[in-house]
């Protein structure tokens, strides 16, 4: 049974910070990963899809890493914005349609 | 295009009640799963359907059921509902093994 992890669970940094998050995961049966960002009261919004071991992928500000062999995956935000601020999850899939994922960090971005 | 919507949005039943929780894919999304997220959880997965088959399953009783429709909407039915079943729960659809689009959510509270 996959067990996903994520820390820290929650957080506040100042506007203009950088920050990472880290998402653990078990490097057996791995299939892929992926990073949500969820505002609250909207739904769940797709930021990556990472199957690859070494991928790095970027979006605007946001960046992601995946190591497949160690089992983890960080989310990096560089200069943080209030608009930044929500709960980020991410889902480990040990096959095509089962995704288990982590409690999510909470991110609040003090202006 | 339209993204995933889900109805209804808010829910009050009673203990022992049965429930139908309603969801329409994003066009042209042929895979549907659904999750229940408890407070302070993760969302755990219920099921999936694809071509309106089942096709996964996570550690749900079978007082939990689902159903796929020709157009891809999908249901998902709890009978005998209990305290515990309080949640919100998520509909997300997909293209083969893609990112997944999530719906709102419904928020179901047992009395």
């Amino acid at each position: 049974i996959l067990n996903v992890e994520q820390s820290p669970q929650s957080l506040h940094v100042q506007e203009g910070d950088s920050t990472n998050f880290t998402c653990s995961f078990p490097s057996s049966n791995f299939y892929a990963l992926h990073w949500y960002r969820w505002e609250t009261a909207k739904s769940p919004e797709a930021l990556f899809v990472m199957t690859l071991n070494g991928d790095e992928k970027k979006k605007g500000r946001i960046s992601a890493t995946l190591n497949t062999k160690e089992g983890y995956s960080y989310l990096y935000i560089k200069g943080s914005q209030p608009e930044d601020s929500a709960t980020y999850l991410c889902a480990c899939g040990a096959g095509t349609y089962k995704y288990i994922f982590g409690t999510g960090t909470r991110l609040k971005v003090l202006a | 295009e339209t993204g995933v919507t889900q109805s209804p949005t808010h829910l009050i039943k009673t203990r022992g009640q049965q429930v139908t929780l309603r969801c329409s894919s994003q066009s042209g999304h042929n895979t549907v799963s659904w999750y229940q997220q408890a407070l302070g959880q993760g969302p755990q997965f219920i099921f999936q359907y694809y071509r309106e088959e089942e096709n996964g399953r996570g550690n749900f009783p079978p007082r939990f059921s689902g159903l796929q429709f020709p157009n891809y909407s999908s249901e998902l039915n709890v009978n005998a509902l209990e305290l515990d079943d309080s949640a919100l729960y998520l509909c997300a659809s997909s293209l083969t093994s893609g990112s997944w689009n999530f719906g709102p959510g419904t928020r179901l509270l047992v009395l």
